[in-house]
């Protein structure tokens, strides 16, 4: 088992350029998050779904989209990428019906623009 | 808004000691916490859950506690060792699948 992936692990993006963050899981989840971490702040969530075929935006979703590919897979879109979004980028997925909302963390996407 | 807090304070104890660190959560009341650990360069781990009709929690050398009066959880690590060197995340449910991380506190355990 993977558990969570993600690609790339790094990535440095001019300002106004494009690109997709990919996240899978293998343990069969229903939700799955995308949250961005900013130093000396909390991880934020910017979209969730909670299960295949739906997504919510979190608390901070200006600048991004997201697809829900399949049941595994769930991308993160930065249309025009900025400056603001330099950050360090962590896919989470989660099974709600087992209680407790455990979840489980990819390694991260260390995005810089510039 | 909801908040949680955590001590920004990176916390420095000697190996074999017990660290305590403290989570503060204001505007809301959380139907559980949740206590991470994070390492450099990776994703959050999950530790512990504490319900808000639980007082204690423990797992191993850990122990959870919540407190709906102060409106605080105590994350203890007893026994610490320098492999517990880590930041640990307080996370709390704010709804349905919405969560609220705390910033982290760093724990630096010196053999």
């Amino acid at each position: 088992n993977a558990g969570v992936t993600q690609t790339p692990k790094f990535q440095v993006l001019k300002t106004g350029q494009s690109m997709t963050l990919q996240c899978a899981q293998d343990m069969n989840h229903n939700s799955m998050y995308w949250y961005r971490q900013d130093p000396g702040m909390g991880l934020r969530l910017i979209y969730y779904s909670a299960s295949e075929g739906t997504t919510d935006k979190g608390e901070v979703p200006n600048g991004y989209n997201v697809s829900r590919l399949n049941k595994r897979e769930f991308s993160l879109r930065l249309e025009s990428a900025a400056p603001s979004q330099t950050s360090v980028y962590f896919c989470a997925s989660s099974e709600i019906s087992r209680g407790n909302n455990e979840q489980f963390f990819g390694p991260g996407t260390r995005l810089t623009v510039l | 808004s909801q908040k949680i807090e955590q001590n920004s304070e990176a916390l420095n104890i000697q190996e074999g000691k017990t660290a305590t660190l403290t989570c503060n959560y204001t505007n809301y009341s959380p139907a559980y916490l949740q206590w991470y650990r994070q390492d450099p360069g990776r994703g959050p781990v999950f530790l512990l859950l504490i319900r808000e009709n639980e007082k204690e929690k423990r797992k191993e050398r850990l122990k959870v506690t919540f407190d709906t009066t102060l409106k605080q959880s105590l994350f203890h690590i007893t026994a610490s060792q320098p492999a517990d060197s880590a930041t640990y995340l307080c996370v709390s449910n704010t709804g349905g699948f919405k969560t609220i991380f705390g910033a982290g506190t760093r724990l630096f355990v010196k053999a």
